[in-house]
This record gives structure tokens, sequence and C-alpha cells, in this order.
């Protein structure tokens, strides 16, 4: 059975970077032509996609959030993560890893499962 | 960008009541749909995939139709643990983007 399981700082200080990593466990990140990517959501408010990365390494990004965010992939630890560049008190949010997407022509496999999120503030 | 808007944003319904979620999308998406609820506190969980698929476990009072811009979210018999917040999610195209959201909350 996957699961996911998100981890990081749970405080960021205003212009820094946040980074967060997903370890994926049940299951190898590369063994399938997954997609696997982050989903947010404020305190109060509703979700947002951020991104998404291909086992291989292709990074899809929100343009909303693009020119601050980089996902990346490391096979090797069965993780992917997440960079979020000069953040401010908006990016305070609970931050979701998931499963993303499938190459293939079914959909069971769309976001599904995620990791059961962190709370990252961003405060100095 | 594709635009989801759910109607309405909250509702309140009594157990037994059957209710419907309606999820609008600015373009077509074919059935690229997911339906989610939410508890709070809690991670959001998928109700419905391929926009009528009933993912594994959930009871089959939950339904889903739809395809193209107009897609519905059916609960045939409230029941208290449904109590909660429903999102639609287009991936269809990038950005993947979800509605705003409907609380449901008890009557």
């Amino acid at each position: 059975q996957l699961q996911l399981q998100e981890s990081g700082p749970g405080l960021v200080k205003p212009s820094e970077t946040l980074s967060l990593t997903c370890t994926v466990s049940g299951g190898s990140i590369s063994s399938s032509s997954y997609y696997w990517g982050w989903i947010r959501q404020p305190p109060g408010k509703g979700l947002e996609w951020i991104g998404s990365i291909y086992y291989s390494g292709s990074t899809y990004y929100n343009p909303s959030l693009k020119s601050r965010v980089t996902i990346s992939v490391d096979t090797s630890k069965n993780q992917f993560s997440l960079k979020l560049s000069s953040v401010t008190a908006a990016d305070t949010a609970v931050y979701y890893c998931a499963r993303t997407g499938e190459l293939s022509l079914y959909l069971d496999n769309w976001f599904d499962p995620w990791g059961q999120g962190t709370l990252v503030t961003v405060s100095s | 960008d594709i635009q989801m808007t759910q109607s309405p944003s909250a509702m309140s319904a009594s157990v037994g009541d059957r209710v419907t979620i309606t999820c609008r999308a600015s373009q077509g998406i074919s059935n690229y749909l997911a339906w989610f609820q939410q508890k709070p506190g809690k991670v959001p969980k998928r109700l419905i995939y391929a926009s009528s698929s009933l993912q594994s476990g959930v009871p089959s009072r939950f339904s889903g139709s739809g395809s193209g811009t107009e897609f519905t979210l059916t609960i045939s018999s409230l029941q208290p643990e449904d109590f909660a917040t429903y999102y639609c999610l287009q991936h269809n195209s990038y950005p993947y983007t979800f509605g705003q959201g409907t609380k449901l909350e008890i009557k």
C-alpha cells in the first residue's frame, strides 16, 4: 500500500526558502509512470495545486508560483522535494504531497494517495 | 487557466436528505474530474475519480456524473459523517485547479 509522508521545518522566516521532502513508501517512486506533486491549503481556505514532477524529472508548475518553485526527485531515496523561495506570510499553509497522476489511459491513480500534510508557518 | 466554479458555496441539510453539488468548468475537461471530501484538520479524501468512478471503500450513496463542463456530486441519503467540505478538481490541463469548496452543514 503506497504511503506518502511530508517532512521539513514548520517555521520559515520571511524572504527565506521553504523546503519540504515527501518520502514514498510501499512502492518505488520510479517503478511506474507516475507523477508526484504538491498541494497546499492556507488556514481556513481552499486547495491549491503547486506543481508536479514526472518520475523521470520533468516538472509542471502553477504559473502563480512558477518563479519561486522548484520540485525535484531523488529516486535513490524514494523521495521528491519542494522548494519555495522568497516566502511571505501568504505562503503559510498546510502542504500536502500526493501522487498526482499516471501516464496511462486510466485515471484511478490521479491525486491519490496523499500525505498527512505539514503546516508551514512563515513568520519572523 | 481553467476555472472551476462550485455551487453552492455552503448549504445546510438534514440526515437522510438527497444532496447535489455542482462544479462547472470554464472550458471542457472531458472526464478529468475528481471529488474530494475534507473534514476539519484532516487530509482531503478522494471520493470520485474520472467524473463518475467511485473510490474503493467509499459508500455507494456517493455518486458522480458529468462530462465536458458540468459535473455533479450526489449524496443520496445524507449520513452524520457526511457533513464536511467538498472540493472538485480538474486535471485535464495545467495548471490543475480546484473548486472553491462546498461546506455542507447540519440543518
